[in-house]
């Protein structure tokens, strides 16, 4: 069946560090990708997203590009901040069958001042 | 838009005993789905509904589980004769057909089985 698989956590970082979370998948043809995040006491909600080969979502200052070559969904910052700490969920939507989300199991960001 | 509403935020219960948790959807989303989530693990799909219609349950949700969504509004969960297993925060979301993609997530029922 279809899985995602991320780097595993946690991560801890510099203000101003670049950010990269690794993320893999597999799946039968071609998923939609996304990431969510998790702010402390939040509920998830939607990063960005990219629904096609060699696509790019971008929110926030964060980006992923959708690579099927390598099968991977990588998301990347060039300067993280405080407030970006927060638990990352990369997560993928078959086009066949039910509509579901398939999640990562997420990678924890800390971020120090 | 008052977002995805889960009600309760904290549920602590005997084993063998029944709970039963509701989600309230963002008023005009007609799909609405369970996830659970367990500590250090992302969300696993449980179950959706589109409108009224529960179209697919996963094989983590046992005979002890039940899901309904009447009306196609609110929706209840219930887990009958919980086990230590079934602690877990369980998680509520919904969106619409036409922007299935992007689910709006609730904050979650925290099931603590004793």
């Amino acid at each position: 069946g279809d899985s995602v698989t991320q780097m595993e956590g946690p991560v801890t970082l510099s203000e101003e560090a670049f950010l990269t979370i690794n993320c893999t998948y597999t799946a039968t043809g071609y998923p939609s990708l996304f990431w969510y995040v998790q702010y402390p006491g939040e509920g998830l909600q939607l990063l960005l997203k990219a629904t096609k080969a060699d696509d790019k979502g971008s929110n926030k200052g964060f980006e992923a590009t959708y690579r099927k070559e390598t099968t991977s969904f990588h998301l990347e910052k060039g300067s993280v901040q405080v407030s970006d700490s927060a638990v990352y969920f990369c997560a993928l939507m078959g086009r066949r069958g039910a509509q579901k989300l398939v999640f990562g199991q997420g990678t924890r960001l800390t971020i120090n001042p | 838009d008052t977002g995805v509403s889960q009600d309760p935020r904290h549920k602590i219960t005997k084993r063998g005993q029944n709970v039963t948790f509701r989600c309230d959807p963002i008023s005009e989303h007609n799909r609405l789905y369970w996830y659970r989530q367990t500590l250090g693990q992302g969300p696993e799909f449980l179950t959706y509904f589109q409108n009224e219609a529960q179209l697919e349950k996963s094989r983590l949700l046992s005979d002890r589980f039940s899901a309904e969504r009447p009306k196609g509004s609110f929706s209840t969960l219930e887990i009958q004769r919980t086990e230590q297993g079934d602690s877990a925060m369980y998680l509520c979301a919904s969106s619409q057909t036409e922007v299935a993609e992007k689910l709006f997530f609730g904050s979650g029922t925290q099931l603590s089985v004793l």
